[in-house]
Protein backbone atom coordinates (compact mmCIF):
# COMPACT_ATOMS: atom_id res chain seq x y z
CA UNK A 1 0.00 0.00 0.00
CA UNK A 2 1.32 3.51 -0.83
CA UNK A 3 1.68 5.57 1.83
CA UNK A 4 0.87 9.71 1.27
CA UNK A 5 2.47 12.05 4.05
CA UNK A 6 1.14 15.58 3.33
CA UNK A 7 2.69 18.84 5.04
CA UNK A 8 2.50 20.91 6.74
CA UNK A 9 -0.49 19.49 9.25
CA UNK A 10 -2.17 23.44 9.44
CA UNK A 11 -1.11 26.00 7.08
CA UNK A 12 -1.79 29.72 8.71
CA UNK A 13 -2.28 32.34 6.10
CA UNK A 14 -3.48 35.58 4.73
CA UNK A 15 -6.20 36.47 2.46
CA UNK A 16 -4.13 37.32 -1.05
CA UNK A 17 -1.64 34.80 -0.28
CA UNK A 18 -0.46 31.91 -1.63
CA UNK A 19 -0.58 28.55 -0.07
CA UNK A 20 2.15 25.82 -1.26
CA UNK A 21 0.94 22.06 0.20
CA UNK A 22 3.05 18.87 -0.13
CA UNK A 23 2.28 15.18 -1.12
CA UNK A 24 5.26 12.76 -0.78
CA UNK A 25 4.62 9.23 -1.45
CA UNK A 26 6.03 6.12 0.16
CA UNK A 27 7.16 4.92 -3.52
CA UNK A 28 6.37 6.19 -6.71
CA UNK A 29 2.92 7.19 -7.96
CA UNK A 30 2.04 7.48 -11.64
CA UNK A 31 1.06 11.13 -12.05
CA UNK A 32 -2.10 10.09 -13.80
CA UNK A 33 -3.15 8.64 -10.54
CA UNK A 34 -2.44 11.58 -8.03
CA UNK A 35 -5.16 13.99 -7.31
CA UNK A 36 -6.27 16.55 -4.62
CA UNK A 37 -9.03 17.26 -2.98
CA UNK A 38 -10.88 20.06 -0.68
CA UNK A 39 -12.91 19.79 2.21
CA UNK A 40 -15.14 22.33 3.77
CA UNK A 41 -16.75 21.80 7.49
CA UNK A 42 -19.77 20.16 6.75
CA UNK A 43 -19.16 18.57 3.30
CA UNK A 44 -18.08 16.01 1.32
CA UNK A 45 -14.59 16.25 -0.56
CA UNK A 46 -14.54 17.79 -3.90
CA UNK A 47 -12.42 16.68 -6.58
CA UNK A 48 -9.56 19.87 -7.48
CA UNK A 49 -6.59 18.63 -9.84
CA UNK A 50 -6.57 15.10 -11.38
CA UNK A 51 -3.77 13.19 -12.61
CA UNK A 52 -1.39 15.60 -10.69
CA UNK A 53 -2.04 19.03 -12.45
CA UNK A 54 -5.42 18.82 -14.54
CA UNK A 55 -7.98 21.48 -12.72
CA UNK A 56 -11.60 19.67 -12.55
CA UNK A 57 -14.26 21.42 -13.84
CA UNK A 58 -15.54 24.35 -12.00
CA UNK A 59 -11.54 25.26 -10.54
CA UNK A 60 -10.50 28.20 -10.77
CA UNK A 61 -7.22 28.41 -12.15
CA UNK A 62 -5.83 30.08 -8.64
CA UNK A 63 -5.30 26.31 -8.02
CA UNK A 64 -2.42 24.61 -9.94
CA UNK A 65 -0.85 21.30 -9.14
CA UNK A 66 2.78 19.65 -10.05
CA UNK A 67 5.30 17.08 -9.58
CA UNK A 68 6.18 13.19 -10.11
CA UNK A 69 7.36 10.47 -8.55
CA UNK A 70 7.20 10.86 -4.90
CA UNK A 71 6.61 14.41 -4.16
CA UNK A 72 3.59 17.04 -5.47
CA UNK A 73 2.64 19.94 -4.79
CA UNK A 74 -0.69 21.91 -4.47
CA UNK A 75 -0.29 25.76 -4.83
CA UNK A 76 -3.00 27.86 -4.06
CA UNK A 77 -2.51 31.63 -5.29
CA UNK A 78 -4.88 34.47 -4.10
CA UNK A 79 -6.00 32.92 -1.18
CA UNK A 80 -9.85 33.90 -0.63
CA UNK A 81 -12.43 33.26 1.91
CA UNK A 82 -13.53 29.97 0.83
CA UNK A 83 -10.35 28.51 0.31
CA UNK A 84 -9.68 28.21 4.22
CA UNK A 85 -10.32 24.67 4.46
CA UNK A 86 -8.83 20.82 4.58
CA UNK A 87 -6.94 19.77 1.60
CA UNK A 88 -6.43 15.83 0.92
CA UNK A 89 -3.88 14.24 -1.42
CA UNK A 90 -4.82 11.20 -3.28
CA UNK A 91 -3.39 7.91 -5.34
CA UNK A 92 -5.17 5.46 -7.36
CA UNK A 93 -2.63 2.45 -7.54
CA UNK A 94 -3.74 -1.39 -6.73
CA UNK A 95 -5.48 0.15 -3.95
CA UNK A 96 -7.42 3.87 -3.23
CA UNK A 97 -5.60 5.62 -0.17
CA UNK A 98 -5.19 9.56 0.98
CA UNK A 99 -3.24 11.80 2.87
CA UNK A 100 -3.55 12.61 6.35
CA UNK A 101 -4.79 16.10 5.23
CA UNK A 102 -3.26 19.55 5.70
CA UNK A 103 -5.62 22.36 7.47
CA UNK A 104 -5.60 25.71 5.90
CA UNK A 105 -6.39 28.56 8.55
CA UNK A 106 -6.72 32.10 8.25
CA UNK A 107 -3.87 33.36 10.15
CA UNK B 1 -25.49 16.20 -13.35
CA UNK B 2 -24.61 13.17 -10.91
CA UNK B 3 -25.82 13.16 -7.87
CA UNK B 4 -25.74 10.91 -5.25
CA UNK B 5 -27.83 9.51 -1.85
CA UNK B 6 -26.01 7.68 0.72
CA UNK B 7 -29.22 6.15 2.82
CA UNK B 8 -29.44 3.56 5.78
CA UNK B 9 -28.88 3.09 9.49
CA UNK B 10 -27.33 5.56 11.92
CA UNK B 11 -26.83 3.13 14.53
CA UNK B 12 -25.62 -0.56 14.47
CA UNK B 13 -25.09 -3.04 17.16
CA UNK B 14 -21.54 -4.12 17.91
CA UNK B 15 -20.86 -7.42 15.70
CA UNK B 16 -23.81 -6.73 13.99
CA UNK B 17 -24.15 -5.53 9.97
CA UNK B 18 -23.98 -2.63 8.45
CA UNK B 19 -25.76 -1.65 5.28
CA UNK B 20 -25.86 1.36 3.16
CA UNK B 21 -27.26 2.08 0.03
CA UNK B 22 -26.12 4.83 -2.57
CA UNK B 23 -29.12 6.08 -4.83
CA UNK B 24 -27.51 7.33 -8.12
CA UNK B 25 -29.81 10.37 -10.13
CA UNK B 26 -28.79 12.16 -13.02
CA UNK B 27 -26.88 9.43 -15.04
CA UNK B 28 -27.15 5.47 -15.13
CA UNK B 29 -25.50 3.42 -12.87
CA UNK B 30 -24.81 0.97 -15.64
CA UNK B 31 -22.48 3.74 -17.77
CA UNK B 32 -18.38 3.00 -17.80
CA UNK B 33 -17.66 4.51 -14.45
CA UNK B 34 -16.19 3.01 -11.09
CA UNK B 35 -18.82 3.33 -7.91
CA UNK B 36 -17.09 3.41 -4.23
CA UNK B 37 -17.76 4.12 -0.94
CA UNK B 38 -15.10 6.15 1.82
CA UNK B 39 -15.40 6.73 4.89
CA UNK B 40 -14.06 9.12 7.53
CA UNK B 41 -13.21 9.45 11.09
CA UNK B 42 -11.63 11.65 13.30
CA UNK B 43 -9.17 8.64 14.03
CA UNK B 44 -8.34 7.33 10.61
CA UNK B 45 -8.99 10.53 8.13
CA UNK B 46 -10.26 9.23 4.99
CA UNK B 47 -10.23 5.82 4.35
CA UNK B 48 -11.20 4.12 1.13
CA UNK B 49 -13.34 0.75 1.61
CA UNK B 50 -14.04 -0.22 -2.05
CA UNK B 51 -14.97 0.18 -5.71
CA UNK B 52 -17.78 -1.81 -7.97
CA UNK B 53 -17.57 -1.80 -11.45
CA UNK B 54 -20.81 -2.41 -13.73
CA UNK B 55 -19.37 -5.41 -14.74
CA UNK B 56 -19.53 -6.38 -11.45
CA UNK B 57 -16.20 -6.12 -10.67
CA UNK B 58 -14.95 -5.15 -7.19
CA UNK B 59 -11.77 -4.19 -5.55
CA UNK B 60 -11.53 -3.94 -1.96
CA UNK B 61 -9.37 -2.51 0.67
CA UNK B 62 -7.35 -5.31 2.05
CA UNK B 63 -7.70 -4.03 5.43
CA UNK B 64 -11.57 -4.59 5.09
CA UNK B 65 -12.03 -7.04 2.39
CA UNK B 66 -12.73 -9.73 4.61
CA UNK B 67 -16.18 -7.87 6.01
CA UNK B 68 -16.91 -6.14 3.44
CA UNK B 69 -19.20 -6.91 0.31
CA UNK B 70 -20.84 -4.10 -2.60
CA UNK B 71 -23.72 -4.96 -5.01
CA UNK B 72 -25.18 -3.00 -8.02
CA UNK B 73 -28.44 -3.05 -8.84
CA UNK B 74 -29.05 -1.51 -12.20
CA UNK B 75 -33.14 -1.77 -12.26
CA UNK B 76 -32.84 0.92 -9.26
CA UNK B 77 -29.92 2.90 -10.12
CA UNK B 78 -28.04 2.01 -7.05
CA UNK B 79 -25.29 0.51 -5.44
CA UNK B 80 -25.02 -1.14 -1.86
CA UNK B 81 -22.48 -1.65 0.88
CA UNK B 82 -22.46 -4.81 3.44
CA UNK B 83 -19.48 -4.27 6.36
CA UNK B 84 -20.00 -7.38 8.62
CA UNK B 85 -18.65 -7.64 11.91
CA UNK B 86 -18.70 -3.93 13.57
CA UNK B 87 -17.18 -2.15 15.99
CA UNK B 88 -17.03 0.73 17.41
CA UNK B 89 -13.40 1.61 15.43
CA UNK B 90 -16.39 1.39 12.16
CA UNK B 91 -17.88 4.61 13.27
CA UNK B 92 -17.42 7.08 10.91
CA UNK B 93 -19.08 9.62 8.16
CA UNK B 94 -19.73 6.71 4.70
CA UNK B 95 -19.22 8.83 1.50
CA UNK B 96 -20.76 7.28 -1.50
CA UNK B 97 -18.75 8.56 -4.88
CA UNK B 98 -18.43 7.70 -8.52
CA UNK B 99 -14.53 7.70 -9.78
CA UNK B 100 -13.31 7.79 -13.23
CA UNK B 101 -9.88 7.27 -14.03
CA UNK B 102 -8.95 7.21 -10.36
CA UNK B 103 -9.96 10.17 -9.20
CA UNK B 104 -13.57 10.53 -7.01
CA UNK B 105 -15.26 13.13 -9.11
CA UNK B 106 -19.04 13.09 -7.44
CA UNK B 107 -19.27 12.75 -3.88
CA UNK B 108 -22.80 12.20 -2.26
CA UNK B 109 -22.98 14.88 1.10
CA UNK B 110 -22.43 11.68 3.66
CA UNK B 111 -24.24 9.95 6.17
CA UNK B 112 -22.89 8.96 9.85
CA UNK B 113 -22.91 5.32 11.31
CA UNK B 114 -22.43 4.88 14.97
CA UNK B 115 -21.35 1.96 16.33
CA UNK B 116 -22.83 1.46 20.13
CA UNK B 117 -24.50 -0.72 21.94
Amino acid sequence: EIVLTQSPGTLSLSPGERATLSCRASQSVRSSYLNWYQQRPGQAPRLLIYGASSRATGIPDRFSGSGSGTDFTLTINRLESGDFAVYYCQQYGSTITFGQGTRLEIK
Amino acid sequence: QVQLQESGPGLVKPSGTLSLTCDVSGGSISSSHWWNWVRQSPEKGLEWIGEIHPSGVTNYNPSLKTRVAMSLDTSKNHFSLRLTSVTVADTASYYCARSSSGYLNHWGHGTLVTVSS
